[in-house]
């Protein structure tokens, strides 16, 4: 089975604090993915990845920095944290083209900036 | 840009009901669509997908078909269960990436 796995289910941060969060995925999957989720918002993509070092601006990647070294690691970074950035955040990979394309998600990690 | 839309919940449901929830696209392109849920405290894991018009997606009693047309992808299930309750997700893969796009979310709540 595929498994995303991100460092934390909850975090609790204070404002202007450096934040870093953590996704892992153990099938050599080529594409990595950051959203955040918000009530009646849905899921909207902050940044991706296509491959190790290489990264993409989302929808929404103000405040929002990434980093990938190695390709199952995929790390967001919150540089200086604020109230708004308070979210459920879901990280997830995927492989695969046409019909057998599909994204994997980790449990999401719950963060609140205080 | 593409988009969607899924009805607004929550969605309140005695079980055995009959469930539909409506989802809507605007694409450009032939996209692929796919719904998701996401039970309570867990992240999201792919339902269903289909992945050209008239399509249809199934699993665990639920159904989809990919309607160009009109261009829709409702879920619909026969006979809903308390174990259903979850967030579902409509959400659709433009044909030249590898992003998807998501809806808002409709919340089930299925009472016994």
């Amino acid at each position: 089975d595929v498994k995303v796995t991100q460092s934390s289910r909850y975090l609790v941060k204070r404002t202007g604090e450096k934040v870093f969060l953590e996704c892992v995925q153990d099938m050599d999957h080529e594409n990595m993915f950051w959203y955040r989720q918000d009530p009646g918002l849905g899921l909207r993509l902050i940044y991706f990845s296509y491959d190790v070092k290489m990264k993409e601006k989302g929808d929404i990647p103000e405040g929002y920095s990434v980093s990938r070294e190695k390709k199952e690691r995929f790390s967001l970074i919150l540089e200086s944290a604020s109230t708004n950035q308070t979210s459920m955040y879901l990280c997830a990979s995927s492989w695969g083209q046409g019909v057998f394309y599909e994204q994997y998600f980790g449990p999401g990690t719950r963060l609140t900036v205080t | 840009g593409d988009s969607v839309t899924q009805m607004e919940g929550p969605v309140t449901l005695s079980e055995e009901a009959f469930l539909t929830i409506n989802c809507t696209y605007t694409a450009t392109g032939y996209p692929s669509l796919f719904w998701y849920v996401q039970y309570p405290g867990e992240g999201l894991q792919l339902l269903l997908k289909a992945t050209k018009a008239d399509d249809k997606g199934s699993n665990k009693g639920f159904e989809a078909t990919y309607r160009k047309e009109t261009t829709s992808f409702h879920l619909e299930k026969g006979s809903v269960q308390v174990s259903d309750s979850a967030v579902y997700f409509c959400a659709l893969k433009p044909g030249n990436t590898g992003k998807l796009i998501f809806g808002q979310g409709t919340t089930l709540q299925v009472k016994p």
